[in-house]
């Protein structure tokens, strides 16, 4: 079985200020790693494929990096609508999903 | 427009069945596949299966192999989860989800197992 890791699982700052948020895979996935943001109530929202590739609609400040075991989603500035918990999910053995455990950035 | 618009609440008593549909619009409904994931009050989003609707051929998470199934009608572009031998620790919101990336999610249906 996959497990990802993400860290920290909460982040605090303020908007403006950069976020970096952290998955660890336990093995290697080359770069089937999405993320996903999801706000109190709401399904989640797809933000990168592919560990980098921006769905439909998503602004650029938001980035993605890594393969292998290692990703880091960046929010260049967080704007007030980013506060929110963010997943990773492995595609690598599709069928199949794993989410990690999530990273919640809130208003420092 | 894409979407997936999911059942409504359900409350169940242990030991009963719920099944849970997902109707999709704006696509190819043949042409993605479905993934149902649920989520228990503040865990994390857990894969529970998936189903290919142009054959219907399914593959399940391990953690519920024997208690859920998944199936489609393709006729009314719909696909349903049923979860069976309910406990209270699958009180969740239950997610269907599709498209080319897994970018298209329903609203999620909350399902309450309390006796």
């Amino acid at each position: 079985e996959i497990l990802l890791t993400q860290s920290p699982a909460t982040l605090s700052l303020s908007p403006g200020e950069r976020a970096t948020l952290s998955c660890r895979v336990s093995q290697s996935i080359s770069s089937s790693l999405a993320w996903y943001q999801q706000k109190p109530g709401q399904a989640p929202r797809l933000l990168l494929y592919h560990a980098s590739n921006r769905a439909t609609g998503i602004p650029a400040r938001f980035s993605g990096s890594g393969s292998g075991t290692n990703f880091t989603l960046t929010i260049s500035s967080l704007e007030p609508e980013d506060f929110a918990v963010y997943y990773c999910q492995q595609r690598s053995n599709w069928p199949s999903l794993t989410f990690g455990g999530g990273t919640k950035v809130e208003i420092k | 427009q894409v979407q997936l618009v999911q059942s409504g609440t359900e409350v169940k008593k242990p030991g009963a069945s719920v099944k849970v549909s997902c109707k999709a619009s704006g696509y190819t409904f043949t042409s993605h596949a479905m993934h149902w994931v649920r989520q228990a009050p503040g865990q994390r989003l857990e894969w529970m299966g998936w189903i290919n609707p142009g054959n219907g051929d399914t593959k399940y998470s391990q953690r519920f192999q024997g208690r859920v199934t998944i199936t489609r009608d393709t006729s009314a572009t719909t696909a349903y989860m049923e979860l069976s031998s309910l406990t209270s620790e699958d009180t969740a919101v239950y997610y269907c989800a599709s498209g080319v990336v897994v970018e298209v999610w329903g609203q999620g249906t909350l399902v309450t197992v309390s006796s």
